[in-house]
């Protein structure tokens, strides 16, 4: 079936270093990647997505990469700050049906 | 932006009471809507997908008797937990997607915290 694999679980950086999520999904069909952050008790929040058609994608601070033919895709957060602290969710969204599936989840800590 | 409003935002009750959660497109006409599930530290896990006017689609394992999905109009979900015991407590988070084909963008609620005592 679908799945998508996150990793780290955690991650804990110094305020103004990157920090890099990595994600890889099953389902080639899957054509729509977002990344959401999460506090807690909140809704996800939609940071940055990329489509099954781009390489790259860049909004300021945070940039999304994807690789098709290995089916992966990564966060990356540059000069990181406290507030970016949070928990960070990659998903697959599947063409057919549009069903995202997400990712365990990465807690992000950044220390000031 | 597209708005999604859910109510309520947190339930306390007792074993074996039935509680219903509503999710609402607010500026937009929703012909689908997503149910999911997070437990503490865990991740979004699809319950269901609910469309306007039939059926809803559950995941694997989720039991669509206990967790009933109505999807009367296009602007408007609910998920009633029948019968609710203590390990249906979680945070219960609706999304809703425009009309048109599976590429439109998925709008979240806020999400509801369920507790059964």
């Amino acid at each position: 079936g679908e799945n998508v694999e996150q990793h780290p679980s955690t991650l804990s950086v110094q305020e103004g270093d990157s920090a890099v999520i990595k994600c890889t999904y099953s389902d080639s069909a899957s054509n729509y990647f977002p990344w959401y952050k999460q506090e807690l008790g909140k809704r996800p929040q939609l940071i940055i997505d990329i489509r099954s058609n781009v390489g790259e994608k860049k909004d300021q601070r945070i940039a999304v990469t994807l690789n098709k033919t290995a089916k992966h895709f990564s966060l990356h957060i540059t000069e990181t700050q406290p507030e970016d602290s949070a928990v960070y969710f990659c998903a697959a969204r599947l063409s057919n049906t549009g069903k995202l599936i997400f990712g365990q989840g990465t807690t992000l800590q950044v220390k000031p | 932006g597209a708005v999604v409003s859910q109510h309520p935002s947190r339930v306390i009750c007792k074993s074996g009471t039935s509680v219903k959660i509503e999710c609402r497109s607010l500026d937009f006409q929703a012909t689908t809507m997503f149910w999911y599930r997070q437990f503490p530290k865990k991740s979004l896990m699809l319950m269901a997908t609910s469309n306007e006017g039939s059926k809803a689609t559950y995941e694997q394992g989720v039991e669509k008797d206990k967790f009933l999905i109505n999807h009367a109009s296009l602007t408007l979900s609910t998920l009633t937990v029948t019968s609710a015991h203590p390990e249906d407590s979680s945070f219960y988070i609706c999304s809703a997607r425009g009309a048109g084909n599976s590429n439109q963008p998925q709008h979240f609620g806020d999400g509801t915290r369920l507790s059964i005592l």
